[in-house]
């Protein structure tokens, strides 16, 4: 089951946040949060697990609430080398509570960061 | 450390030619291995997955196949390529590990353009 990420896009100055969400039907077992430049890999940002957490990498923080099903990504003073696409991955929770071989990624969100 | 190599980057082929893009892992042992596929502007679609040696999942239905005839090797494969498998395709590695909450690590990619 694909997560859905949104917004689709965002356009911000230099020094302004984003955030961008990721929902899902099913129950989750972990996030991951990846970003990618044009014509780029995806580059790993961080993973969140089950169990409420959040996580930050400099300026570049994520939440993740088990109970709804969603996570979060924020970047605050948006630099322009944050410009990209975000794609957040998503690994179900069986109904042994395991947690699967895979990821789902959802449809990216395209961050633009102008001077 | 580990690295992931991912071979050709870019390919311009006929349609209903054979495909055939390689991919190995060296520093790990026992990886999990991913091919993963991004059309223009879209997400990334899991293709198939594999936990050991001749041990494949497919996500998806389609006329392509993968094999690991070697524990840090995966190749995607495919006997006649459609017009539709016009992409660009990702080989990704990650710890194998139960549940999967490790990151992927992906390779550089490899431009498909089916003609």
């Amino acid at each position: 089951q694909q997560p859905v990420q949104s917004p689709q896009a965002v356009i911000l100055r230099e020094g302004e946040d984003a955030v961008i969400n990721c929902s899902s039907s099913k129950a989750l077992y972990s996030v991951h949060w990846y970003r990618q430049k044009h014509g780029e890999a995806p580059v790993f940002l961080m993973i969140l697990l089950k169990g409420g957490e959040q996580k930050g990498h400099e300026k570049i923080s994520a939440s993740f609430n088990e109970k709804k099903q969603q996570s979060s990504l924020y970047l605050t003073a948006s630099q322009l080398s944050y410009s990209g696409t975000y794609f957040c991955g998503t690994e179900m929770t069986y109904n042994s509570g395991a947690g699967s071989y895979q990821l789902t990624f959802g449809k990216g969100t395209k961050l633009s960061v102008i001077p | 450390s580990q690295t992931i190599h991912q071979w050709p980057a870019t390919l311009v082929q006929p349609v209903g030619s054979p495909l055939s893009l390689e991919c190995t892992v060296e520093g790990t042992s026992n990886p999990n291995l991913y091919w993963y596929r991004q059309a223009a502007g879209r997400g990334l679609q899991l293709l198939f997955y594999s936990v050991g040696i001749g041990q494949i999942s497919s996500e998806v239905p389609q006329n392509l196949s993968a094999s690991r005839p070697q524990d840090r090797q995966f190749i995607l494969s495919s006997k006649k390529l459609l017009l539709s498998d016009s992409g660009f395709y990702l080989c990704a590695w990650s710890v194998h590990r139960v549940p999967f909450n490790s990151p992927l690590h992906f390779g550089n990619g490899t431009r498909l353009t089916v003609t």
